[in-house]
């Protein structure tokens, strides 16, 4: 079946700091791929996403990049805020099946 | 104006108690979800509504039912609530199609005491 696997947290940056959640998938055809965003007490919220290879989603200066050679969907952001101390989720949903979402990944951004 | 909304926002309640979370989305969406988070943040789907049919229910004790009124809400019963039903239960909705995101609500933590 379809899953998702995330590095594991918590991760503890420095603002400013260059920041990489790894995500790796594994699923048959082409899934669409999704970052969420959880902040502290709220629901997710999408951050980005790609629906085929080689696209990149990007949004708030967040961006990761489809590789099917790779199986892979990586989180990046080149200079971290403390507003971005979350939880990070990767997903995917792939044609008449369920969204499948990573465990999370938790950021915490020290000032 | 909010489009994924659920209430309570929290509830605590004593076990073997029977309790139910609304949720409702204004976003014309075709499906309605309902997952559980942990404690450790991760999420588990329950159940899914298209058109008002029931479409996935995950390995879910029965004494979990949703109810769906119409295509605007999915309701959560929960019947002879355990301690180990404590967590995050999140609604969501979506689209039609394979590409369209969920967008979810606040959450509800239930507390089992």
């Amino acid at each position: 079946g379809n899953s998702v696997t995330q590095m594991e947290g918590p991760v503890t940056l420095s603002e400013e700091a260059f920041l990489t959640i790894n995500c790796t998938y594994t699923a048959t055809g082409y899934p669409s791929l999704f970052w969420y965003v959880q902040y502290p007490g709220e629901g997710l919220q999408l951050l980005l996403k790609a629906t085929k290879a080689d696209d990149k989603g990007s949004n708030k200066g967040f961006e990761a990049t489809y590789r099917k050679e790779t199986t892979s969907f990586h989180l990046e952001k080149g200079s971290v805020q403390v507003s971005d101390s979350a939880v990070y989720f990767c997903a995917l949903i792939n044609y008449g099946q369920n969204f499948v979402f990573g465990p999370g990944t938790r950021l915490s951004v020290l000032p | 104006d909010t489009a994924v909304s659920q209430t309570p926002k929290y509830l605590v309640t004593q076990m073997g108690n029977d309790k139910s979370i609304k949720c409702e989305q204004n976003l014309g969406h075709d499906t309605m979800y309902w997952y559980k988070q942990d404690s450790k943040k991760f999420l588990k789907i329950m159940f899914s509504y298209n058109n008002k049919e029931l479409i996935i229910n995950e390995t879910v004790p029965n004494r979990f039912s949703p109810k769906s009124p119409d295509k605007a809400h999915l309701n959560l019963h929960i019947n002879s609530l355990e301690l180990g039903d404590s967590a995050v239960y999140f609604c969501a909705s979506s689209p039609s199609g394979r590409d369209h995101e969920q967008f979810f609500g606040p959450g509800t933590r239930l507390t089992v005491l």
